[in-house]
């Protein structure tokens, strides 16, 4: 079964790190893009950071660029986010995601096809 | 960056049918992808690309684009297909970014 767990989320202070871990199962982690989305309470859904496969190529949503660092350790089929210097606007439920991207005879498509239970992240003093 | 812009809130009757819409630049480029999500649980993938479901997606869920405005359409809605519903699609900016809408309460009445 294809499946990704998410851990690591924590209650912490403002200014604060935490280190979120996603483990995939069920599928070759090195062969897909991989991103973060959070979700703050109450709130709509937000892309915050993917990565390529072999972890050359990195994107960030420009409210976290600088905070937050994506990386990923394909042997033991790992995702990561280092989020640092954690705001009150951080608090959410962290999901892990698989890209799903490709291309048919006519037109290209870019989805998530597999997405994590969630870790929830509470920035607060 | 771009932006997908979504109604906040759709209602529909049991075995209607309804559309949610979702505007943005962006979808002159790229196809939306839509994603349901129930209370509580995370997000799953029910059409993508031109309209094209997974495996498990009933054939009452289907999609359609127009100029800058993506649709879902559940034919026949269900009490179950009561949830919020996003789009979603590759940011137009020319880097690997993403960018979702507001998302749209689907109720079944």
């Amino acid at each position: 079964e294809v499946q990704l767990v998410e851990s690591g989320g924590d209650l912490v202070q403002p200014g604060g790190s935490l280190r979120l871990s996603c483990a995939a199962s069920g599928f070759t982690l090195s062969t897909y893009w991989m991103m973060w989305v959070r979700q703050a309470p109450g709130k709509g859904l937000e892309w915050v950071a993917s990565i390529k496969q072999d972890g050359s190529d990195k994107s960030y949503v420009a409210s976290v660029k600088g905070r937050f660092t994506i990386s990923r350790d394909n042997p033991n089929n790992l995702l990561y986010l280092q989020m640092n210097s954690l705001r009150a606007e951080d608090t959410g439920v962290y999901y892990c995601a698989r890209d799903f991207s490709g291309q048919t005879l006519y037109y290209f498509y870019y989805s998530m096809d597999v997405w994590g239970k969630g870790t929830t992240v509470t920035v607060s003093s | 960056s771009s932006e997908l812009t979504q109604d906040p809130a759709v209602s529909v009757a049991l075995g209607q049918t309804v559309r949610i819409t979702c505007q943005g630049d962006s979808l002159k480029t790229y196809y939306a992808s839509w994603y349901q999500q129930k209370p509580e649980q995370a997000p799953v993938l029910v059409i993508y690309g031109k309209n094209n479901r997974p495996s498990g997606i009933p054939d009452r869920f289907s999609g359609s684009t127009s100029g800058n405005t993506a649709s879902l359409t559940i034919t026949g809605a269900q009490a179950e297909d009561e949830a919020d519903y996003y789009c979603n699609s590759r940011d137009n900016s020319g880097n690997y970014h993403w960018v979702f809408g507001g998302g749209t309460k689907l109720t079944v009445l």
